[in-house]
């Protein structure tokens, strides 16, 4: 059972260049959720999927698109990289909204 | 839309002192408050949580919480800390969505 993943753990990248951060789960959870952490702010919700084929926006959803196309697999896509985005970038799950979140390790992404 | 407060980004305090970290959120709803850690270079890890029932909750590692609905707070605490117990500590509430305060490093010194 190795909970939440997420890959890569480190990626840099140029201004206007797009990736995949990659998050999976093992433990049959419908609830996903993408959070960014920036120094001082705490978490902020990206977006969230409450079960296959369903995704919706969180608080700072600009910039990135999501897609669910499986109950495992919560993969998060940046469109064109801004410095903005530089931050650290946390997936997690539950079994329902209301219910413990468990959490990934954390990509480190920076944009030049 | 909700808000969650975390007063103080920082709280020194020496080993096996008493500590509270203050939470205070809003909302006229009903919400379900959390407490996650961090230790450093991690993911966040469950506390505790309140859902409903007793307001004095408790949680993994000695800490506790009470929920406070006249004050909308709840506020973290533990009777005495160890160095293990330095990390940082996020209150958060559910209320549809998960909202999370900006964090209190809890430095811990011998």
């Amino acid at each position: 059972n190795a909970g939440v993943t997420q890959t890569p753990k480190f990626q840099v990248l140029k201004t206007g260049q797009s990736m995949t951060l990659q998050c999976a789960q093992d433990m049959n959870h419908e609830y996903m959720s993408w959070y960014r952490q920036d120094p001082g702010m705490g978490l902020r919700l990206i977006h969230y999927s409450v079960g296959a084929g369903i995704t919706d926006q969180g608080e700072v959803p600009n910039g990135y698109n999501v897609s669910r196309s499986t109950t495992e697999d919560f993969p998060l896509r940046l469109l064109s990289a801004a410095p903005s985005q530089t931050s650290v970038y946390f997936c997690a799950s539950s079994r329902g909204q209301t219910d413990t979140q468990y959490f990934g390790p954390g990509t480190r992404l920076t944009v030049l | 839309a909700q808000s969650v407060t975390q007063l103080d980004s920082q709280v020194p305090v020496f080993e096996e002192a008493p500590v509270e970290l203050r939470c205070n959120y809003s909302s006229s709803v009903s919400v379900y408050l959390f407490w996650y850690v961090q230790y450093p270079n991690q993911g966040l890890q469950l506390l505790l949580k309140y859902l409903s029932g007793s307001t004095l909750v408790k949680g993994i590692n000695g800490f506790e919480a009470e929920f406070n609905k006249s004050q909308t707070s709840f506020h973290l605490r533990k009777p005495s800390v160890h160095i293990s117990d330095t990390a940082e500590y996020f209150c958060a509430v559910c209320y549809n969505k998960f909202y999370f305060g900006s964090g209190t490093k809890l430095n811990v010194k011998p």
